[in-house]
C-alpha cells in the first residue's frame, strides 16, 4: 500500500530565508508524487507534481521539489520565503488501483507553514 | 482557467437529516471523486465516480452515503442520515483521461452536524 509521511507538523522561518518541508513516502512501485497547497478557508491547490520524468519538479511560485528514490523522499523547497506562503501544506500519494485507473489521492498529515515578517 | 465549483459553501443540518453537497466538475473531465477532512486530521478519499459508476469506495463510504450524476454536469455527495461525526469539510476532485492526470479540487464544503 501507499502512503506519506510528513515529518514536521509544523514549520516557522522568517520571510526572506529558505524552506524545506520534509515528505517520505512508501510505495511498491514507482510512484506518482505531488504537493498540494491549501490557503485559509480556500480549497486545495496544486503545486507541484512528480510522475516518473526528471526527478527534480518546478512548481508554482518558486516551489520545487526533488524524487529521491534512495531515500524515499520527495522534500519541497523554495529558497526564500514570502507571506504569502503561510498556509498548510500536504504532501500526497497516487495509489493504483490494478482493477482500473482510479489513482485515488492519499494525504500526509500536512504542515503547516508560518512566515514571520 | 476551468474550476471546481461546490455549494454551498457551508451547510448546518441537524443530526438525522439529508444533505446533499453539489460538485461541478471540469467540463471535459470523467473521472470525478469526493474527499474529506475532518478539523484536524488529514484529507480522507470517500468514493471515485467512472463512467456512471462507483469506481472505488473508501470504508468510510457506507450505505448512509451515495454519490450521483444526475444531469451530466453536475456531481452530488448525498448523506441520507446526518452524524456528528459527519461534519467536516468535503472536496469534490476531478480529473481528466490519462491516469497521470492531475487532480482539480474544487474549494469544498464545511459541513457541521448539529
Amino acid at each position: 500500500a501507499q502512503s506519506v509521511t510528513q515529518l514536521d507538523s509544523h514549520v516557522s522561518v522568517s520571510e526572506g530565508t529558505p524552506v524545506l518541508l520534509r515528505c517520505n513516502y512508501s510505495s511498491s512501485y514507482s510512484p506518482s508524487l505531488f504537493w498540494y497547497v491549501q490557503h485559509p478557508n480556500k480549497g486545495l491547490q496544486l503545486l507541484l507534481k512528480y510522475t516518473s520524468a526528471a526527478t527534480l519538479v518546478k512548481g508554482i511560485n518558486g516551489f520545487e521539489a526533488e524524487f529521491k528514490k534512495s531515500e524515499t523522499s520527495f522534500h519541497l523547497t523554495k529558497p526564500s520565503a514570502h507571506m504569502s506562503d503561510a498556509a498548510e501544506y500536504f504532501c500526497v500519494v497516487s495509489a493504483l488501483n490494478y482493477g482500473g485507473a482510479t489513482n485515488k489521492l492519499i494525504f500526509g498529515t500536512g504542515t503547516l507553514l508560518a512566515v514571520q515578517p | 482557467e476551468p474550476e471546481v465549483t461546490q455549494t454551498p459553501s457551508h451547510q448546518v443540518t441537524q443530526m438525522g437529516q439529508e444533505v446533499i453537497l453539489r460538485c461541478v466538475p471540469i467540463s471535459n473531465h470523467l473521472y470525478f471523486y469526493w474527499y474529506r477532512q475532518i478539523l484536524g486530521q488529514k484529507v480522507e478519499f470517500l468514493v471515485s465516480f467512472y463512467n456512471n459508476e462507483i469506481s472505488e469506495k473508501s470504508e468510510i463510504f457506507d450505505d448512509q452515503f451515495s454519490v450521483e450524476r444526475p444531469d451530466g454536469s453536475n456531481f452530488t455527495l448525498k448523506i441520507r442520515s446526518t452524524k456528528l461525526e459527519d461534519s467536516a469539510m468535503y472536496f469534490c476532485a476531478s480529473r481528466g483521461q490519462f491516469f497521470q492526470e492531475t487532480q482539480y479540487f474544487g474549494p469544498g464544503t464545511r459541513l457541521l452536524v448539529l
